[in-house]
């Protein structure tokens, strides 16, 4: 299994401010996933972040809102930009695993917009 | 695009007894199920998956079973403890390449 380490784990913004999220793996991986889970709820798949091109964005999520950055093989950024409250949320990195089937994931980022 | 449907949303349960959470998925083409356990805080954690071509797979006091025909795929822990607290999520994905997320199970273990 990969270790993913995320930062920060936890923070607490102004709206209208901008956050960006880390995720470091401790080996390269080929596909890298960002996720959110709104408070009580199940994971939502924001955009898929692949090495070299442009991120991959699902339905109601787009990329001036959710600009996502993969300059390597072992990190990627998620920026969360211009916060509302309802930007609150756990925000989750996922990194497939070399079998291209099982997923993991870090300990999350918890956001709270204010 | 995939449909994934998870029961019950809460569970609890007396230290020792088994638990039970179902998942029913809508898409023939996925093959692929996993499991995860979230604690309080943290991320998930994969405990099991199963893959579409077997039935069953266990693992100690873990257990998936899934069955194509009806697209429905169950989490099965016995001897339950109270370190089993948790939420338990099912996924359901084609090849790893897009997972499809249950609601959840808020299992709780009684002493």
């Amino acid at each position: 299994s990969a270790v993913i380490s995320q930062k920060p784990s936890r923070d607490i913004c102004q709206r209208g401010t901008s956050l960006t999220i880390q995720c470091q793996v401790d080996s390269q991986v080929t596909m890298m996933f960002w996720y959110r889970q709104q408070p009580g709820q199940s994971l939502t798949l924001i955009a898929t972040a692949n090495q070299g091109s442009e991120a991959t964005y699902e339905s109601g999520f787009v990329i001036d809102k959710f600009p996502i950055s993969r300059p390597n093989l072992t990190f990627s950024t998620l920026t969360v930009s211009n916060m509302s409250p309802e930007d609150s949320s756990i925000y989750l990195c996922s990194v497939e695993a070399e079998t291209n089937t099982e997923a993991f994931f870090g300990q999350g980022t918890r956001l709270t917009v204010v | 695009g995939e449909n994934v449907e998870q029961h019950p949303s809460t569970l609890s349960v007396q230290e020792g007894d088994s638990a039970v959470i179902k998942c029913t998925y809508s898409d023939s083409a996925s093959n692929y199920f996993p499991w995860y356990k979230q604690e309080l805080g943290k991320g998930p954690q994969l405990i099991i998956d199963i893959r579409s071509n077997v039935g069953e797979k266990k693992d100690q006091r873990i257990a998936v079973t899934l069955n194509k025909t009806a697209k429905h795929f169950s989490l099965h822990i016995t001897e339950t403890q109270p370190e089993d607290s948790a939420v338990y999520f099912c996924a359901a994905s084609l090849h790893g390449n897009q997972f499809y997320f249950g609601t959840g199970t808020s299992l709780t273990v009684i002493p």
